[in-house]
């Protein structure tokens, strides 16, 4: 019953190659966010959805693309990997309710670009 | 200069202590957030705040809107508390309901 998962958990790919990681919730929310977190710069926003096929950049775009044809789905595509790519993503969703905006994260993807 | 700056980044205390960890940022903002990511890396939301204080079990949050600073304390501090702890706002300015991210400070309570 996480409400949010990631798939998948653990990625290694080659340099050039494409990826696509998926994120899946059950909670009918509005907004989903993608986020990788590497060692020394905390959380960056790639990524957000504020809809179904309503999507913007965040502040480290380049390189990613997404799409959400459905509220549960919210994909993360790396057109063609780099090294630069390799960290941790995730997932993160929120709704509102009289003006709480709790976020709900998936666990991660740890992905490898060699 | 970032937006949101937590201090101290590193803390290595024996259990039993008193822990805070602080948090200043520099923008307007709707909401602070106190997170906390276990070693495992799975990030849980601990706090929201928009003024005053909270308290949950041996966890208290507080912000001063003025100052634009706010505090996360821990009483009776345990290993388990072992973590990282992250403060993010969101800005006044935000219409998507974006947070503005903290480094994070890592916390390793000692038996």
């Amino acid at each position: 019953d996480a409400g949010i998962t990631q798939s998948p958990r653990h990625k290694v790919t080659e340099t050039g190659t494409p990826v696509t990681l998926r994120c899946h919730q059950t909670e009918n929310h509005r907004y989903m966010y993608w986020y990788r977190q590497d060692p020394g710069h905390g959380l960056r926003l790639i990524h957000y959805s504020y809809g179904v096929k309503d999507t913007d950049k965040g502040e480290v775009s380049d390189g990613y693309s997404v799409s959400r044809s459905k509220t549960e789905d919210f994909l993360l595509t790396l057109e063609s990997a780099t090294s630069s790519q390799t960290s941790v993503y995730f997932c993160a969703i929120s709704s509102q309710s009289q003006g709480w905006n709790g976020y709900t994260f998936g666990s991660g993807t740890r992905l490898t670009v060699v | 200069k970032n937006e949101v700056e937590q201090s101290p980044q590193n803390l290595t205390a024996q259990e039993g202590e008193f822990i805070t960890i602080n948090c200043s940022y520099s923008v307007g903002i709707s909401a602070l957030h106190w997170l906390q990511q276990h070693p495992g890396g799975g990030i849980v939301s601990l706090f929201m705040l928009s003024s005053g204080k909270k308290k949950h079990g041996r966890l208290i949050a507080t912000i001063n809107i003025q100052e634009k600073h706010s505090s996360l304390h821990i009483t009776a501090s345990h290993p388990r508390d072992s973590a990282v702890y992250i403060c993010a706002v969101r800005s006044i300015m935000d219409s998507n309901y974006q947070l503005i991210w903290g480094a994070g400070t890592k916390l390793i309570i000692k038996p």
